[in-house]
């Protein structure tokens, strides 16, 4: 496609449910990134997929938090049992290999009640 | 691990003033440094970068020098529009990771 798309685009959720968040990155981009910004706040980095390699997990905040990106394409982040805490705007981000520079979807508003 | 810092705000402005958006950061390497801006409903959207050490990234009237020796890559731009209106992010990309500095509110008034 044009850009990076990311679906819902607003879900609101209850508390203890599970959601799955989607993104489709740019056609050819093989890094892609998950963020999370909370009003108010700067990005929490969460998880990074580049190529084939072992995606980096580190600023996964629980073990709640899960990702995966099948066929080095569409990622899906997974967040069980929400907490109101877990409420943000997930922002998803692709670049293509060597270039620095990343484009970023609308973002996810995810609201837990 | 690496780091951004950036200035506090919200920052107001009235039209045509001087922007200065201050940006520091910390790495292990050599990252190349970026501004993105999120204007009100929005996407991040990339608004400048610079690679190397000595280099100007410049777009919209906005400038910031990558400044190795005093770890810096501070925003500017000498007369500021309503349009201007947003919230800017430092970045830094080290070969593994993007990383992001905590935003700056900036609101331009007529």
């Amino acid at each position: 496609g044009a850009g990076v798309s990311q679906s819902p685009s607003n879900k609101v959720t209850e508390k203890g449910k599970d959601v799955e968040l989607r993104c489709d990155p740019i056609s050819g981009h093989t890094a892609l990134y998950w963020y999370r910004q909370s009003l108010g706040q700067g990005l929490e980095f969460l998880i990074y997929f580049q190529g084939n390699s072992a995606p980096d997990k580190s600023g996964l905040p629980s073990d709640r938090f899960s990702a995966e990106r099948t066929g080095g394409s569409v990622s899906t982040l997974t967040i069980q049992r929400t907490q109101q805490e877990d409420s943000a705007v997930y922002l998803c981000a692709s670049s293509s290999q060597g270039n620095t520079e990343a484009f970023f979807g609308q973002g996810t508003r995810l609201t837990v009640v | 691990g690496d780091s951004v810092t950036q200035m506090e705000g919200p920052v107001t402005l009235s039209e045509e003033a001087f922007l200065t958006i201050n940006c520091t950061y910390t790495a292990t390497g050599y990252p190349s440094l970026f501004w993105y801006v999120q204007y009100p409903g929005e996407g991040l959207q990339l608004l400048l970068k610079a690679t190397k050490a000595d280099d100007k990234g410049s777009n919209k009237g906005f400038e910031a020098t990558y400044r190795k020796e005093t770890t810096s890559f501070h925003l500017e731009k000498g007369s500021v529009q309503v349009s201007d209106s947003a919230v800017y992010f430092c970045a830094l990309y080290d070969s593994r990771q993007l990383t992001f500095g905590s935003g700056t509110q900036l609101t331009v008034l007529p």
